[in-house]
């Protein structure tokens, strides 16, 4: 089974902090997700990478930016975090070929005050 | 882009059947994915449909027309586990394929 590991399920942060938020796979998957979820809005795509160092913007990527340094670890960075940015990231991993459902981690539920 | 339209809320009864409906307009298409979503948990992958028709996995079915851009969700002899959250998202076709963009979720709620 594919396990997709986010290194945190609560976080509280405080506005102007520079927060990562870690995300680890087990199968080797070329492609890895960040998502934020807020009510109302559904899932939303922040960044996507689909291999090392290479990374794609996504519907929301204003206020983040990510790193792909190694090929099992995604991190989403926010620079200066804001209260807007209080809400669920979910990160997700696929492989390079085909149309593979994607496998979420357990996400991360991030508060800033 | 991708208009995905589902109804945000649906609730039935314990052993009844619920059908969920996904409409989408998008430009480029390969298939459509279904998730399940239960409160804080993470989504998981119920199915992905291709071809036009209906597809059954147990108590779950679901549905595509391509000429209609419309898919949806059935699920038959409810239980109360069912209630989640199901997230309908279109696949687009080519260099995009990776990338998926997710409807807003329809809550079902599952009563006794």
């Amino acid at each position: 089974d594919v396990k997709v590991t986010q290194s945190s399920r609560y976080l509280v942060k405080r506005t102007g902090e520079k927060v990562f938020l870690e995300c680890v796979q087990d199968m080797d998957h070329e492609n890895m997700f960040w998502y934020r979820q807020d009510p109302g809005l559904g899932l939303r795509l922040i960044y996507f990478s689909y291999d090392v160092k290479m990374k794609e913007k996504g519907d929301i990527p204003e206020g983040y930016s990510v790193s792909r340094e190694k090929k099992e670890r995604f991190s989403l960075i926010l620079e200066s975090a804001s209260t807007n940015q209080t809400s669920m990231y979910l990160c997700a991993s696929i492989p390079g070929q085909g149309y593979q459902p994607q496998h979420f981690g357990d996400g991360t539920r991030l508060s800033i005050l | 882009g991708q208009n995905i339209d589902q109804p945000t809320e649906m609730t039935a009864t314990e052993g009844a059947i619920v059908q969920i409906n996904c409409t989408y307009q998008t430009s480029g298409f390969n298939g459509l994915f279904w998730y399940q979503q239960h409160a804080g948990e993470a989504p998981t992958f119920l199915s992905y449909n291709v071809l036009d028709g209906l597809e059954e996995k147990g108590r779950f079915s679901s549905f595509l027309s391509r000429s209609k851009g419309y898919s949806y969700l059935l699920l038959k002899e409810l239980q109360m586990k069912d209630s989640a959250s199901y997230l309908c998202a279109p696949a687009p076709r080519g260099g995009s394929a990776r990338q998926l963009t997710f409807g807003s979720g329809t809550q079902l709620t599952v009563l006794p």
